[in-house]
């Protein structure tokens, strides 16, 4: 049972242009998300999280949307870089685990 | 800090043999996860430790998988005997809280 889904398995943007990758989660009990991105040979690194009471968290170029009633969270970035091609994992955690349960992740290639 | 150090980085071995991998933690932090990340599965989550104490190892696929975190500064894993199906890239990760930060992966070849 995948609780944690990342549909999409690849995207692939232009440089400049907005990366939108997406996740949709099944436990209404989780409260607690996080992005991690992850470089080849590399182990992934955090890279922003959203807590169940916002709907949006912003860092620089990344913003995570949250939508609870939808259960479904996106990682927004912009503008993309070549820099940001990499495997991007989406997890989930709830008050009652101290447990991550991540998605499958999405690669993302940033072309020129 | 030098962040999470993983040993070795890569280990090729026969089916049958004992493999060990290896985890130094960050230190002070109280939670300790080992993952193991492939193709068909993406990243599971084998067992995790607070403060030294195994707190859940339902995600380990077999008796022939253990770990032990005899100190708040070293982990290991161990898969006795190997098997071809155990080929992956295991992950430690330390953690202080909700965020946790991964070691750089052991990428293990059972042939």
């Amino acid at each position: 049972d995948q609780q944690v889904k990342q549909n999409s398995p690849s995207l692939s943007v232009q440089e400049g242009r907005i990366s939108i990758l997406n996740c949709d989660y099944t436990n209404s009990m989780f409260d607690y998300f996080l992005w991690y991105k992850k470089y080849p040979a590399e182990g992934p690194t955090f890279l922003i999280s959203i807590s169940s009471i916002k709907d949006k968290n912003e860092d620089g170029r990344f913003t995570v949307f949250l939508n609870k009633s939808a259960k479904h969270l996106s990682l927004h970035i912009v503008p993309s870089q070549p820099g940001d091609s990499a495997v991007y994992f989406c997890a989930a955690t709830g008050l009652n685990t101290d447990k991550l349960i991540f998605g499958t992740g999405t690669r993302l290639q940033v072309f020129p | 800090d030098a962040g999470v150090i993983q040993s070795p980085r890569h280990e090729v071995t026969e089916m049958g043999q004992e493999v060990t991998l290896r985890c130094k933690p960050i230190s002070g932090h109280d939670y300790l996860f080992w993952y193991r990340q492939t193709m068909m599965r993406g990243l599971e989550l084998l067992i995790y430790f607070n403060n030294n104490v195994p707190i859940d190892d339902s995600g380990m696929p077999e008796d022939r998988f253990s770990a032990k975190m005899p100190n708040a500064s070293f982990s290991t894993l161990k898969i006795q005997p190997s098997e071809p199906r155990d080929s992956a890239v295991y992950f430690c990760a330390s953690s202080p809280s909700s965020e946790q930060y991964f070691g750089p992966g052991t990428r293990l070849t059972v042939t």
